[in-house]
């Protein structure tokens, strides 16, 4: 069973920094491409970043760009998203996702960046 | 960047309804496109693949056809589970970009 579980969320002040991680199991994780999707609190989907199957490649989405970096522990079955510089509107749930066709999501991590 | 328009923002509809929600991208994605729903304090769920494919699992009264620019989705007669929050998601171009959702009310 595919499973994806989100950690590392929770209250921070505005510039701070967190690192989220997404624990992958039931498949072969370092031949996905995964991605972080956040939410705002009553808001939509918003794509955030994107990582290859061995990380040497990333993309991120201009909402966080310069402030982000993901990457992935294959060994471990990890993904990761560093985060710094947070800001206010950076509140959201942050989702982990599988695959170039989002096929599995995870149930989030939720972040609060607030004084 | 590809916008997706998604209509409609929000539909009222009855159990037994059939409806149908559209995503029209700015620019030719091809197939590359998925349709997801999200019910309250839970994690999107892909309904739809490649534009037409059922997600296995998914009930046969979901829907999905269209092709280039033009999306969407049918739910062919609505049951009371069905009422949820719908995305279309275009992954043909870099970014990703979803549609902004389609909340169907009772």
């Amino acid at each position: 069973e595919v499973q994806l579980v989100e950690s590392g969320g929770g209250l921070v002040q505005p510039g701070g920094s967190l690192r989220l991680s997404c624990e992958a199991s039931g498949f072969t994780f370092s031949s996905y491409w995964m991605h972080w999707v956040r939410q705002a609190p009553g808001k939509g989907l918003v794509w955030v970043s994107r990582i290859n199957g061995d990380g040497s490649s990333a993309l991120y989405g201009d909402s966080m760009k310069g402030r982000i970096t993901t990457s992935r522990d294959n060994a471990k079955n990890r993904l990761y998203l560093q985060m710094s510089s947070l800001r206010v509107e950076d509140t959201a749930l942050y989702y982990c996702v599988r695959g170039d066709r989002f096929d599995f999501w995870g149930q989030g991590t939720l972040v609060s960046v607030s004084s | 960047d590809i916008q997706m328009t998604q209509s409609p923002s929000s539909l009222s509809a009855s159990v037994g309804d059939r409806l149908t929600i559209t995503c029209r991208a700015s620019q030719d994605i091809r197939n590359d496109l998925g349709w997801y729903q999200q019910k309250p304090g839970k994690a999107p769920k892909r309904l739809i693949y490649a534009a037409f494919s059922l997600q296995s699992g998914v009930p046969s009264r979901f829907s999905g056809s269209g092709s280039g620019t033009e999306f969407t989705l049918t739910i062919s007669s609505l049951q009371p589970e069905d009422f949820a929050t719908y995305y279309c998601l275009q992954h043909n171009g870099d970014p990703p970009t979803f549609g902004q959702g389609t909340k169907l009310e009772i």
